[in-house]
């Protein structure tokens, strides 16, 4: 099993759409998890960190399964400018354990 | 704003000869990390360091090498260009493992 699985997408969704996304992981002993973006032919960003109590930023939630190992990212009300790749991203159970990163979901918002 | 910087944008080289990628950062940061993101295979961890001339392999090291004899600076080295090399490079680095921020990448075709 990967470490960190995302369908890879592409997810086309229309303007004002909610979609979400899921990613499982294999290391049970992860502690830390994120999502990050990465717009085409750019960087990919942090944005935002995914809590145990679930995390809220606007129009994204980010949730923890840990019984389950997965975690998901609900975009509400969806831009234009949402449209992006989406990694999912594991620490172990150190904290200076390198960062896994997983494959990434493409989103498509389409007007 | 923390600053990541890669030393070019785009690089062409010829097989067999040796490449130098620098990656600079300006936060003071321990840690560094050099990825190659290829299409269908997400980003993928070549070396990291944890401290000046401190350096641990990742997932796929051969073939490469670093260098880091400044904490601001973390070069990674193609001994010996071969196409299969062709990629973007992308260099990172963050304060004890967590948010990674990363550099604009170098894109690097071997011919």
């Amino acid at each position: 099993r990967k470490e960190v699985e995302q369908d890879p997408g592409p997810f086309n969704v229309p303007e004002g759409a909610t979609v979400a996304f899921n990613c499982t992981y294999s290391n049970s002993a992860s502690q830390s998890f994120f999502w990050y973006r990465q717009d085409c032919r750019k960087e990919p960003k942090l944005l935002m960190s995914v809590y145990s109590s679930g995390n809220e930023d606007g129009r994204f939630t980010a949730q923890l399964n840990r019984a389950s190992q997965y975690i998901s990212l609900l975009i509400r009300d969806s831009k234009l400018s949402d449209s992006a790749t989406y990694l999912c991203v594991v620490i172990g159970n150190s904290g200076n354990t390198p960062l896994v990163f997983g494959k990434g979901t493409r989103l498509s918002v389409i007007a | 704003d923390v600053k990541v910087t890669q030393s070019s944008r785009y690089l062409v080289k010829r097989t067999g000869e040796k490449v130098f990628l620098e990656c600079v950062q300006d936060m003071d940061h321990e840690n560094m990390f050099w990825y190659r993101q290829d299409p269908g295979l997400g980003l993928r961890l070549i070396y990291f360091s944890y401290d000046v001339k401190m350096k641990e392999k990742g997932d796929i090291p051969e073939g490469y090498s670093v260098s880091r004899e400044k904490k601001e600076r973390f070069s990674l080295i193609l001994e010996s260009a071969s196409t299969n090399q062709t990629s973007m490079y992308l260099c990172a680095s963050s304060l004890y493992g967590y948010e990674q921020y990363f550099g604009p990448g170098t894109r690097l075709t071997v011919t």
